[in-house]
């Protein structure tokens, strides 16, 4: 039964280049969560989205940073015209049930190993 | 004041000992407590919810206290293999737009 399947696992570009990093969730999850996680900080919230939509992006930088979540296929986590300050882990989360109106039932993410991003 | 905020540590202590680690946050609307841990380049993965009624799991006891927006974990007869980053995590602002914030974390490093 695999878990949150993430690629690549480590990605190194160089400024002004794109990234795109991939997430599969578990299987009969669809709900997907995309976080960063900076040298010795916390991780935080950029995005979360279910199939063919994104819920709710209020922790994505506003320039240079996508994400989608097709019908088919991984999530995509793209950041265009990279620059130093973008060298992160990456961690995408999924769960079988979104936020509800209550606050979270579990809270159980699960993750995947990260997407280290470094920009040379 | 940050959302969630917690102790860095490092915690250094030996096997066998208790410790205790502290959380606090900022928005009383919170629904949802937990502690996450997260091993070194690792993933984090889910502890433990936290309830207003206290609970426990095995040596881990977690405790919330809403007035003080205050969250605990305590660990008892410390092992080797819980030298890990612990992470206190809010969620659920009410409504469907909040999500999980995450603490910086607390380090703990378990000698033999």
């Amino acid at each position: 039964n695999a878990g949150v399947m993430q690629n690549p696992r480590h990605l190194v570009r160089r400024r002004g280049q794109e990234a795109r990093l991939r997430c599969s969730p578990m299987k009969g999850h669809s709900h997907v969560y995309w976080y960063r996680q900076l040298p010795e900080e916390g991780l935080k919230f950029m995005v979360y989205l279910q199939k063919e939509n994104i819920i709710d992006e209020s922790g994505m930088p506003k320039e240079r940073f996508s994400a989608e979540f097709p019908k088919e296929g991984p999530s995509i986590l793209r950041i265009q015209q990279v620059v130093r300050g973008d060298s992160a882990a990456y961690f995408c989360a999924s769960s079988p049930r979104g936020r509800t109106a209550m606050g979270w039932n579990t809270g159980e993410l699960f993750f995947g190993e990260g997407s280290r991003l470094t920009v040379l | 004041r940050k959302e969630v905020e917690q102790d860095p540590g490092p915690f250094n202590v030996p096997e066998g000992a208790t410790v205790a680690f502290n959380c606090t946050y900022s928005n009383s609307a919170s629904q949802s407590f937990f502690w996450y841990r997260q091993d070194c380049r690792k993933e984090p993965k889910l502890l433990m919810s936290v309830y207003s009624s206290g609970n426990e799991d095995g040596r881990f006891t977690a405790q919330l206290n809403r007035a003080s927006q205050y969250i605990s974990l305590l660990i008892r007869d410390s092992k080797l293999s819980d030298s890990a980053t612990y992470l206190c995590v809010v969620g659920g602002y009410g409504g469907s737009q909040g999500n999980l914030i995450f603490g910086k974390g607390t380090k703990l490093s378990v000698k033999p």
